[in-house]
């Protein structure tokens, strides 16, 4: 199983609103709506921030949201904080009901 | 409140086999759809899945590394154990526990266990 693809690093301002893709194919996150979110700061275990594609933890800022469309799932910041600068990973339950993740985006705030 | 901490050898030779435990608390694994997964991350790299075991005792493995990889599960204890046979300094890494949320995704995760495989 190969690791989903990701944007090495992605950046935006304050107050901006930024996007990280994750692209599988049509046995990972094509094929089901099981698509998750971490974010992890450095030296720290990664946090969930969205599960099945669309849905927040208790907890999770609206700020994010996240999408999916045929084998690319999507995140998108809105309102970018200081705080949200950090690295990103999707994972997604695959068709060989095993897990995958992706090779992660670092986001800087500027 | 669910916690999961792991513990285990920071060091390994190489072809050593290393076993990591993973003690939990806050559900059960005696409790239907439960799972508790490992993860691990190489230094400065990514997030790479292991394993995992589901309360009924059905496991699933990562393909590339199924031959080298055991998940068991001592429910009475509430502890999930991984072995990974025939250590190589490539496994080195930080190696997380985690329980599975909704089916699908990661909930809860421990601090991580860091492994150095070295001579």
């Amino acid at each position: 199983q190969s690791a989903l693809t990701q944007p090495a690093s992605v950046s935006g301002s304050p107050g901006q609103s930024i996007t990280i893709s994750c692209t599988g194919t049509s046995s990972d996150i094509g094929a089901y709506n099981f698509v998750s979110w971490y974010q992890q700061h450095p030296g720290k275990a990664p946090k969930l921030i969205i599960y099945d594609v669309t849905n927040r933890p208790s907890g999770v800022s609206d700020r994010f949201s996240a999408s999916k469309s045929d084998n690319t799932a999507s995140l998108t910041i809105s309102g970018l904080q200081a705080e949200d600068e950090s690295d990103y990973y999707c994972g997604s339950f695959t068709l060989s009901k095993t897990w995958v993740f992706g090779g992660g985006t670092k986001l800087t705030v500027l | 409140q669910t916690t999961l901490r792991e513990s285990g050898p920071t060091l390994v030779k190489p072809t050593q086999t290393l076993t990591l435990t993973c003690l939990f608390s806050g559900f059960s694994l005696n409790t239907r759809g439960e799972g508790v997964a490992w993860i691990r991350q190489p230094p400065g790299k990514a997030l790479e899945w292991l394993a995992l075991i589901y309360w009924d005792d059905d496991k699933r493995y990562s393909s590339s590394l199924r031959n080298r990889l055991t998940i068991t599960k001592d429910t009475s204890k509430n502890q999930v154990v991984l072995t990974l046979t025939n250590m190589d300094p490539v496994d080195t890494g930080t190696y997380y526990c985690a329980h599975l949320y909704s089916r699908s995704s990661f909930g809860f995760w421990g601090q991580g266990n860091l492994v150095s495989v070295s001579s």
